[in-house]
């Protein structure tokens, strides 16, 4: 039973660096998301999936890419990172219809820092 | 697009006090909205949901919650905490029946006295 897996759980990046942070999930869901968490501004969405090869904007998505080319795979990419993403975050996922859509299940989160 | 409002951003209680929670949420349509909650050092994770029906929904350890269509809110509500409720509680919304751009709340962190 591993439903959403994050990897890595830290990272520690220079600026300019870029990386991936990965996702993956079990449970077949339509529908995937990533959001970033900062104290006092809750989740905030970066970029969400409502099926492989449909991806969206979120609140916040300058500076990241993702790509969800099958429906268990969603990673974030950052570019060239830089210190104002330095946050956790979190990949989620959910049924995209029915009694179970927008019940997010989440990873464990991936502490980023840019130094 | 839709958006979520928290008014309370810290709230502090004794234990066996009565817990309510602001939601304010800001959408054309209908919505589907939960409540979500991260105990310290853990993700979130479902305390209840809202999609149609019974406007007053009950999620888990007590907690429940009352849609207000008319007031667009969703308030949380405890009649005793305890301690263990200690936490960072956090409202979302997403167009009705259909998982898409699900937005979150800023969260309110509540501290239970013991």
């Amino acid at each position: 039973n591993a439903g959403v897996t994050q990897t890595p759980k830290f990272q520690v990046l220079k600026t300019g660096q870029s990386m991936t942070l990965q996702c993956a999930q079990d449970m077949n869901h339509e529908y995937m998301s990533w959001y970033r968490q900062d104290p006092g501004m809750g989740l905030r969405l970066i970029h969400y999936s409502v099926g492989a090869g449909i991806t969206d904007q979120g609140e916040v998505p300058n500076g990241y890419n993702v790509s969800r080319s099958t429906t268990e795979d969603f990673p974030l990419r950052l570019l060239s990172a830089a210190p104002s993403q330095t946050s956790v975050y979190f990949c989620a996922s959910s049924s995209k219809t029915g009694t179970g859509a927008g019940e997010l299940f989440f990873g464990e989160g991936s502490r980023l820092t840019v130094l | 697009a839709q958006s979520v409002s928290q008014h309370n951003h810290h709230v502090i209680l004794s234990e066996a006090a009565s817990l309510e929670l602001g939601c304010n949420y800001s959408y054309g349509g209908t919505v589907n909205l939960f409540w979500y909650v991260q105990y310290p050092g853990q993700h979130l994770q479902l305390l209840l949901k809202y999609f149609s029906g019974d406007p007053l929904v009950k999620g888990i350890k007590g907690f429940e919650a009352e849609f207000i269509k008319s007031k667009f809110s969703f308030n949380l509500r405890k009649p005793s905490v305890q301690w263990s409720d200690t936490a960072e509680y956090f409202c979302a919304v997403t167009p009705y029946s259909s998982a898409s751009k699900i937005i979150f709340g800023s969260g309110t962190r509540l501290s239970i006295r013991p």
